[in-house]
């Protein structure tokens, strides 16, 4: 079955800079890629999200990019904000089949 | 538009205990998800339901845990008996997709957090 990592686990950065989440999948047949911001006490919340026949999707301050090669999609935040502190979780699924989340970065923004 | 709803939040049980959670989805939403995220790691799902039917139980651990979806709309999660290493976050999710469907957003409740002494 469908295996995802991500790293970092933890990551700070300081507020206005970027921050970068990696994940790598392994079955070649996932053909979407969602990702999900957790706040602390809530459930998981859709960010953004990219399908195998694109490479790169934005959406303001956040982005995804995806290289099917190499089995790997990244989410990019651009003017990091201290709203931004959460758990972000990545997921792979291919087509019939059900999500399978990555262990999750913990984000936090410094002021 | 009223998003998941689940209770209790909270519950602390001795281990070998019963627990039930409930879940009242988004209103229409055909599918839906129970996960269990245990501290520090991403939700890992338990049970899918289309309508009141499974679709994937297959992680369900079925000696201790049952689940139902009366009427295709709100459905319980049910632990018995409980085990330590069922402290975790139970999330329920509901969604729009059909079955066999792969894309399409997931919403989430807010969780039942559960802890077993």
């Amino acid at each position: 079955g469908e295996n995802v990592e991500q790293h970092p686990s933890t990551l700070s950065v300081q507020e206005g800079d970027s921050a970068v989440i990696k994940c790598t999948y392994s079955d070649s047949a996932s053909n979407y890629f969602p990702w999900y911001k957790q706040e602390l006490g809530k459930g998981p919340q859709l960010i953004i999200d990219i399908r195998s026949n694109v490479g790169e999707k934005k959406d303001q301050r956040i982005a995804v990019t995806l290289n099917k090669t190499a089995k790997h999609f990244s989410l990019h935040i651009t003017e990091t904000q201290p709203e931004d502190s959460a758990v972000y979780f990545c997921a792979a699924i291919r087509w019939g089949q059900n999500f399978v989340f990555g262990p999750g970065t913990r984000l936090s923004v410094l002021p | 538009e009223a998003g998941v709803a689940q209770s209790p939040r909270y519950k602390i049980i001795e281990k070998r205990q019963s627990v039930a959670f409930w879940c009242n989805p988004i209103s229409g939403h055909a599918t839906l998800y129970w996960y269990q995220q245990i501290l520090g790691q991403g939700p890992k799902l338990l049970i899918q339901f289309q309508n009141n039917g499974v679709v994937d139980d297959s992680q369900l651990p079925k000696d201790r845990f049952s689940a139902e979806r009366l009427k295709g709309v709100d459905s319980t999660l049910k632990i018995q008996p409980a085990k330590l290493e069922d402290s975790a976050v139970y999330l329920c999710a509901s969604s729009s997709r059909g079955k066999g469907a792969n894309t399409g957003e997931l919403f989430f409740g807010e969780g039942s957090r559960l802890t077993v002494l």
